[in-house]
């Protein structure tokens, strides 16, 4: 089944204590990219990323890293989480990054930072 | 202000009606725009793009107006199932913007 999987989908962590979010997706796709959502303002990008070893920052990239080393992995990584990145983080992909191009998402991961 | 905004709701209507709420966007240079749906914050699935000319898929219609900067998604004889977040998206390059959402809810 084509599919885009995260790893974990809940997670509640304290303040300063590294985590990463995996992200997997098995349709050979080329563009993958990472968002959060918070109340009221809709969907945010993190990062995205074109292809492998290519990547490039978001709207919001303040406190999170990603790589590309795999087409199908995606990792989000927080160095040292804070309360404001409590959120819902979704991460997604497509095709190529031809504006046009469906966008799949992951089941989302709920992420707690206390 | 952001870039793409949607008036919240919610929308509550009966089974059977009709229902419609638009977005604007705020950056002309944009290239392609789409609705997508979100069911109580599970991730959210494409509806439908957004054609220049406009564009049905069944009960849904899709409006773009490039001169005014919206978009618009009309749903017709609305059902239960049609309950969920509606987000507008719009992409420029490589970058997807979202709207926060309209809520539409559907009653027996």
């Amino acid at each position: 089944e084509a599919q885009v999987t995260q790893n974990p989908r809940y997670l509640i962590t304290v303040t300063g204590k590294k985590l990463t979010v995996t992200c997997s997706q098995n349709m050979n796709h080329e563009y993958m990219s990472w968002y959060r959502q918070d109340p009221g303002l809709g969907l945010r990008q993190i990062y995205y990323s074109m292809n492998v070893e290519v990547t490039d920052k978001g709207d919001v990239p303040e406190g999170y890293k990603v790589s590309r080393k795999e087409k199908r992995n995606f990792p989000l990584i927080l160095e040292s989480p804070s309360p404001n990145q409590t959120s819902l983080y979704f991460c997604a992909s497509s095709l190529n990054s031809r504006s046009t191009d469906t966008q799949y998402f992951g089941p989302g991961t709920r992420l707690t930072v206390l | 202000r952001k870039e793409v905004e949607q008036d919240p709701g919610p929308f509550n209507v009966p089974e059977g009606a009709t229902v419609a709420f638009n977005c604007t966007y705020s950056n002309s240079a944009s290239q392609s725009f789409f609705w997508y749906r979100q069911d109580c914050r599970k991730e959210p699935k494409l509806l439908m793009s957004v054609y220049s000319s406009g564009n049905e898929d069944g009960r849904f219609t899709a409006q773009l107006n490039r001169a005014s900067q919206y978009i618009s998604l009309l749903i017709r004889d609305s059902k239960l199932s049609d309950s969920a977040t509606y987000l507008c998206v719009v992409n420029k390059g490589y970058k997807l913007s979202f709207g926060a959402g309209t809520t539409v809810t559907v009653r027996a």
